[in-house]
């Protein structure tokens, strides 16, 4: 059974760093890239970016590029994603994503999600 | 950077009526390189339709996507309780950033 299981609930403040993680399991991880999608609270989603494990060649919204790090642990079949310095406006829930924005693929899965909370 | 629109805000209907709801975008997506997505409250997003018209593993055939170039349409047929939540579009291909739309809400009348 494919299953992303996330890492659990952040609370944080602003100016710190944080890494949030996503556990692949029951498939290749290698084979399929990892999208990173943030959802603030009564908003939609946001698409910011993803990573292929095999190599870990990434692409980033630029509204996100500079702000985060997507990268991949091949060994732990992990994705990551980290903020070296937080902001208030960074609260928001954050999903993982396999098989979503992918040409001829009807099948996607989701993390729980990781709900991210930064108080100024 | 494609923007998209989707219209309307909020649909509201009954049980066993139709949906539909309508993605633009502001430049032609290649491909039709276009997704519709389920989202239930309190719930991750849920790929309804790929590539614009191509239906998700174990989704029932009253959802279905046409459209291609800059507009885009997601029919409901005969809405069943569960279809009430709110809808989003999504481009892809080969050109990222993969935006979302703002979404639709659709509920009960």
């Amino acid at each position: 059974e494919v299953q992303l299981v996330q890492s659990g609930a952040e609370v944080k403040k602003s100016g710190e760093s944080l890494r949030i993680a996503c556990k692949g399991s029951g498939y290749s991880f290698t084979n399929y890239w990892i999208s990173w999608v943030r959802q603030m609270p009564g908003k939609g989603p946001e698409w910011m970016g993803r990573i292929d494990p095999s190599d870990s060649s990434t692409d980033y919204s630029p509204s996100f590029q500079g702000h985060v790090t997507i990268s991949a642990d091949r060994s732990t079949t992990t994705a990551y994603l980290q903020w070296s310095s937080l902001k208030a406006s960074d609260s928001a829930m954050y999903y993982c994503a396999r098989g979503i924005a992918v040409a001829g693929n009807g099948r996607d899965y989701w993390g729980q999600g990781t709900l991210v909370t930064v108080s100024s | 950077e494609i923007v998209l629109t989707q219209s309307p805000a909020t649909l509201s209907l009954s049980p066993g009526e139709s949906a539909t709801l309508s993605c633009g975008a502001s430049q032609i997506i290649s491909g039709s390189y276009l997704a519709w997505y389920q989202q239930r409250p309190g719930l991750a997003p849920r790929l309804l339709i790929y590539d614009a018209s191509s239906r998700a593993t174990g989704i029932p055939d009253r959802f279905s996507g046409s459209g291609s170039g800059t507009d885009f349409t997601l029919t409901i047929s005969r809405l069943e309780p569960e279809d009430f939540a709110v809808y989003y579009c999504q481009k892809y291909g080969s050109s990222p950033p993969f935006t979302f739309g703002p979404g639709t809400k659709v509920d009960i009348k």
